[in-house]
Formats: structure tokens, C-alpha cells, sequence
């Protein structure tokens, strides 16, 4: 009964250290989604994917790379981390039933500090 | 492109007072629309969703949105606030081609006891 859920819960890095964030779903949903949330900003999506091996840019994808070999798996890797990509981070999962009405079931996030 | 736009980032009501979070949305076509909520240092979790079926649309813990086509809205309501319902909560729209969602930028519920 795990659902959706984000590992680390709490990262600090240093500028230009890789980082990744996990994230894994239980329930086979074939969407999944990465947001990052900033004040004044709401949710931000970074990149999608609509199945294993395919994936897709949203509308801010500079810098983050992603990957998704298994249905139930979607890391995030910051390849070099800055000071900009401080931030929370939620990964999401969706099905594939109803098209764009589909419900969004979000992960608990990872709040990330790069110094 | 389409997008939302949530009046207000910060609401406080008294405790048993009228909730009142307004978001208005800008589409060409007809859009479906959604209300999250967040609790402190938690995900979002839907509230209540509009896909064309009916302009009222009811949602979890009291919650319900009308979407009005004339003017643009989907405002969420619930006629008594509790303190349980303080948090943050995003509109945000569907758009078209896309499964991902767009939000806006949150308003921030406090109820005062």
C-alpha cells in the first residue's frame, strides 16, 4: 500500500555535485511526472514520461535529466546542481484511462538545498 | 496556451466563515480543471476536478468549485471553515495535447480560531 514515494525526503549538495531523486509508484501507472514548486511559482513541471523509455521535456527542463527503464520508476538527476535548482521536488503518477481528466497522485516531495 | 490564475496568496477566514479561493482560467477550448491541496510538508492531493459533466462539481471535506464559462471561473468554496482546512491550495488546467498539469501560483488558507 506504499503508492508514490520520493527518496530522499531531505538532500543538501554542494554547486556542481550530480544528484539524484527517486521516485517510485506501486500501482503501474504508465504517467509519471517531475514538478518542482517554488514560492510564488506553484508547481512547475521539469519533464514527463507517458511510459518506460518515453519521455518528454515540460517547461523547465534545463539541467535535469531523466530516465525510466522500469514502469515504477522515474529518477531525476541534477548532472551539475546550482543554486537555482533549490527547491522541492515532486514526482507524480497518473493512469492512462481518461486522457486529460486522469487524477494525479503526487509523492510526499524532496526538499533540495544546493549550497 | 492555457493557464490559471489564482487571486489572492494569502486568505484568512475565522473559523466557521465562508471559504472563498478564486482562480480564473484562460482557454480556447473547453478546459478541464482541478483544485489541490497541500498540507504542511506534504504532496498535493486532489480536492475535486472538472471534466465537463456538470458545472458544480463536489469535492472531499466539503469542497465544491462551479465552473462558469462567462466568466472564466472556477472558484472554490465551502460555506464553514475549519482549522483542519489550513493549507495550501493550487488551481490548475489540463491543457490540450498535454497530460501533464499547468497550476497557479497557490493561495495560502489560515483560519483563524
Amino acid at each position: 500500500d506504499a503508492g508514490i514515494t520520493q527518496s530522499p525526503r531531505y538532500k543538501i549538495t554542494e554547486t556542481g555535485r550530480q544528484v539524484t531523486l527517486m521516485c517510485h509508484q506501486t500501482w503501474s501507472h504508465s504517467y509519471m511526472f517531475w514538478y518542482r514548486q517554488d514560492l510564488g511559482h506553484g508547481l512547475r513541471l521539469i519533464y514527463y514520461s507517458a511510459a518506460a523509455d518515453i519521455t518528454d521535456k515540460g517547461e523547465v527542463p534545463d539541467g535535469y535529466v531523466v530516465s525510466r527503464s522500469k514502469t515504477e520508476n522515474f529518477p531525476l538527476t541534477l548532472e551539475s546542481a546550482t543554486r537555482s535548482q533549490t527547491s522541492v521536488y515532486f514526482c507524480a503518477s497518473s493512469e492512462s484511462t481518461s486522457g486529460r481528466t486522469d487524477t494525479q497522485y503526487f509523492g510526499p516531495g524532496t526538499r533540495l538545498t544546493v549550497l | 496556451a492555457q493557464s490559471v490564475t489564482q487571486l489572492g496568496s494569502h486568505v484568512s477566514v475565522s473559523e466557521g466563515a465562508l471559504v472563498l479561493l478564486r482562480c480564473n482560467y484562460s482557454s480556447s477550448v473547453p478546459p478541464y480543471l482541478f483544485w489541490y491541496v497541500q498540507y504542511p510538508n506534504q504532496g498535493l492531493q486532489l480536492l475535486l476536478k472538472y471534466t465537463s459533466a456538470a458545472t458544480l462539481v463536489k469535492g472531499i471535506n466539503g469542497f465544491e468549485a462551479e465552473f462558469k464559462k462567462s466568466e472564466t471561473s472556477f472558484h472554490l468554496t465551502k460555506p464553514s471553515a475549519h482549522m483542519s482546512d489550513a493549507a495550501e491550495y493550487f488551481c490548475a488546467v489540463s491543457p490540450t495535447g498535454r497530460r501533464a498539469l499547468t497550476f497557479g501560483s497557490g493561495t495560502r488558507l489560515q483560519v483563524q480560531p
